[in-house]
């Protein structure tokens, strides 16, 4: 089984929809990030969180939330979905606890398409 | 603000070619680089990581290098293949800052 998982894979959606991506993860990391890819874009942080306690904005939080429901979960959430939130979307998790020197992981990735 | 940045962005070479793919960056107090590679619509598989303290990792054909004093690494792919054909980005982590992604390099091995 995959140490990241992220559902849906795939979802089509219309403007002014709630949203909501979902990610797991069995690494036991403690560090949780979501991103989101546009061709030519690259990759951009949107939210992260160092801890269940904590939750950070990233460079593009505007129009997304998040939320960490355990040390294993970490969801984002569009309140209010528009075409150009249009992309691909990836959770990852790194860990400075066990040695692991913050390596990241990443998930499959979502890819949503607001109509 | 670190800022990194990938050449080529655009690299097709035939089969069996050694190649060398460069990753620069602007503040040199890194706590870690890695090198991912993306195939088109996947999530990021990660190659290799160099912590600030080393020079170089290897695994493979792989071979990731290191001088924080210039700001660069390099990912040299020996006897390349066509199922190295990817995308490959590099990511920087600065000490208590997230990481910070490289626009990435597209490479085409031909049969």
């Amino acid at each position: 089984d995959a140490d990241v998982t992220q559902t849906p894979r795939n979802r089509i959606t219309k403007t002014g929809k709630r949203i909501m991506l979902e990610c797991s993860q069995t690494k036991g990391h403690d560090r949780m990030y979501w991103y989101r890819q546009d061709p030519g874009l690259g990759l951009r942080l949107i939210y992260y969180s160092f801890d269940v306690k904590d939750i950070n904005k990233g460079e593009i939080s505007d129009g997304y939330s998040v939320s960490r429901q355990a040390q294993a979960k970490f969801s984002l959430s569009l309140e209010s979905a528009i075409p150009n939130q249009t992309a691909l979307y990836f959770c990852a998790t790194s860990d400075l606890r066990t040695g692991s020197y913050n390596e990241q992981f990443f998930g499959p990735g979502t890819r949503l398409t607001v109509l | 603000k670190q800022e990194v940045t990938q050449i080529p962005a655009a690299l097709s070479v035939p089969e069996g070619e050694n190649l060398v793919l460069n990753c620069s960056f602007t503040d040199s107090a890194i706590y870690n680089l890695q090198w991912f590679r993306q195939d088109p619509g996947k999530g990021l598989t990660s190659l290799l990581l160099i912590q600030s303290s080393q020079r170089e990792q290897t695994s493979g054909r792989l071979n990731a290098s290191l001088d924080k004093s210039s700001g660069r690494s390099t990912l040299y792919i020996a006897a390349s293949q066509p199922g190295d054909s990817a995308t490959y980005l590099c990511a920087v982590n600065n000490y208590g800052q997230n990481f910070v992604f490289g626009p990435g390099t597209r490479l085409s091995v031909l049969p």
